[in-house]
């Protein structure tokens, strides 16, 4: 169990500029999740792969944002014409499964930050 | 919408006291309940969960109950550490059935222990 790793830990764009986000996570973990956190506040959910299937989104994933995870392994997170209010942590979680009544570990990534000058 | 409220942090302890964090929700249904901790540098990591009415969840010296008529889940421990300075998050998720477990979040209390 190496965990999960995300790439890079730092990104700083400017306005307008494309970027894209990697993450791997445990290898056996079918599930894998992206989360947004700002400052002083906790991550918010903003889509769910099991597999390679996109199984839900948020509509805080506006239409700028695409994710994909092909071949169920690694995912990428893309942002395009960021803008300034892009600008925060972006977790990556991922899960094996969920026990009958709920309750599903997640284990998580460090993030990666992203500034948006 | 589901949702989490935990007490303003940053909170501040010395050594071997007695923690409490506050933690109320808000959800249809049964959901789950979660303490994720998140150490300086690193990534979230559970703490503890409890799934139905009445369960504790424990883990290193913490522990919370779930209880519905309160609907809260307060995070104590005994007699804290340095070490265990860090920022802990509040969460649920819904049991649906249909295979959606994301998270809701609270936004998180600092607690900091000094020796």
């Amino acid at each position: 169990d190496t965990g999960v790793s995300q790439d890079p830990r730092h990104k700083i764009t400017k306005r307008g500029q494309n970027v894209t986000f990697r993450c791997d996570p445990i290898s056996e973990h079918n599930r894998l999740y992206w989360y947004r956190q700002t400052l002083g506040q906790g991550p918010e959910f903003l889509t769910y792969f099991q597999n390679e299937a996109q199984l839900e989104k948020s509509r805080l994933l506006s239409d700028r944002f695409s994710a994909e995870r092909p071949k169920g392994s690694f995912s990428t997170l893309e942002i395009q014409r960021t803008e300034q209010g892009d600008s925060a942590m972006y977790l990556c979680a991922s899960s094996f499964r969920a026990d009958l009544g709920g309750g599903e570990k997640l284990f998580f990534g460090s993030g990666t930050q992203l500034s948006v000058l | 919408g589901d949702s989490v409220t935990q007490m303003e942090g940053p909170v501040t302890l010395s050594e071997e006291a007695f923690l409490t964090i506050n933690c109320t929700y808000t959800a249809t249904g049964y959901p789950s309940l979660f303490w994720y901790v998140q150490y300086p540098g690193e990534g979230l990591q559970l703490l503890l969960k409890a799934t139905k009415a009445d369960d504790k969840g424990s883990n290193k010296g913490f522990e919370a109950t779930y209880r519905k008529e309160t609907t809260s889940f307060h995070l104590e421990k005994g007699s804290v550490q340095v070490s265990d300075s860090a920022v802990y998050f509040c969460a649920l998720s819904p049991y649906s059935g249909a295979g959606s477990y994301q998270l809701t979040f609270g936004k998180g209390t600092k607690l900091s222990v000094i020796p």
